[in-house]
């Protein structure tokens, strides 16, 4: 069956460190993955996403990602952490033939010290 | 502004009432989703639409009803057999269902039972 697994609930980053949010997956094709941010009470924003090709993908806000299928992950990074950037971020694996479903893992949530 | 809006932002309901949780978006996008979202949880399909006048369960279809007589608008009532309402509701669309048609978040709609 087709999952995502986000190992890490919460992370606390300093600003300006560097970050990497994990996700692993599981599905038997090729996967199409995302990652979207979600600040508190609001709706999900797509960060980026990967569907073919150049397995580092670049997204909004400085963020990258990397798909390794040998490791089925789809890690987040980004350089250098902002203040702005604590929120609850989600990696999703999909649109599956139920009407374009996407598989959502339980969401890393993530603080920045100042 | 192209978009998809929510509304309302918090919705309380007494236990055996039925609510309605409005969805409209003006992205001329064909498909439609309701998320339910629970901490800890992820986000989980309730129903989908991929056409005008049609409409498919997702997961937790159980205890909720859809209609989708326009295009732009895909409202969600919440029936009073849905035993545990109390969560965050999020809509999206896309242009289609195929692999490659990213989901566009709205804000959400906070209900909670009272």
């Amino acid at each position: 069956a087709q999952s995502v697994t986000q190992p890490d609930i919460h992370i606390t980053v300093s600003e300006g460190a560097s970050l990497e949010l994990r996700c692993n997956y599981s599905y038997g094709a090729t996967p199409y993955l995302f990652w979207y941010v979600q600040s508190p009470g609001q709706g999900l924003q797509l960060l980026l996403k990967y569907f073919s090709g150049d397995t580092l993908v670049q997204g909004i806000k400085g963020f990258e990602a990397e798909f390794k299928r040998s490791q089925s992950s789809f890690n987040l990074r980004k350089p250098s952490v902002h203040w702005s950037d604590a929120a609850e971020y989600f990696c999703a694996v999909g649109p599956f033939n139920q009407g374009g479903k996407l598989i959502f893992g339980q969401g890393t949530e993530l603080s920045v010290k100042p | 502004d192209g978009g998809i809006t929510q509304s309302p932002k918090y919705l309380f309901r007494k236990e055996g009432q039925n609510v309605t949780l409005s969805c409209e978006q003006n992205l001329n996008h064909d498909a439609m989703y309701w998320y339910r979202q629970d901490p800890g949880q992820g986000l989980r399909l309730i129903y989908y639409s991929q056409i005008v006048n049609d409409f498919q369960k997702g997961d937790i279809a159980e205890g909720y009803s859809v209609s989708r007589e326009k295009k732009e608008s895909f409202p969600l009532t919440v029936t009073s057999a849905q035993k545990n309402p109390t969560a965050f509701y999020l809509c999206a669309s896309s242009k289609g269902t195929g692999r490659t048609d990213t989901q566009y978040f709205g804000p959400g709609t906070r209900l909670t039972v009272l």
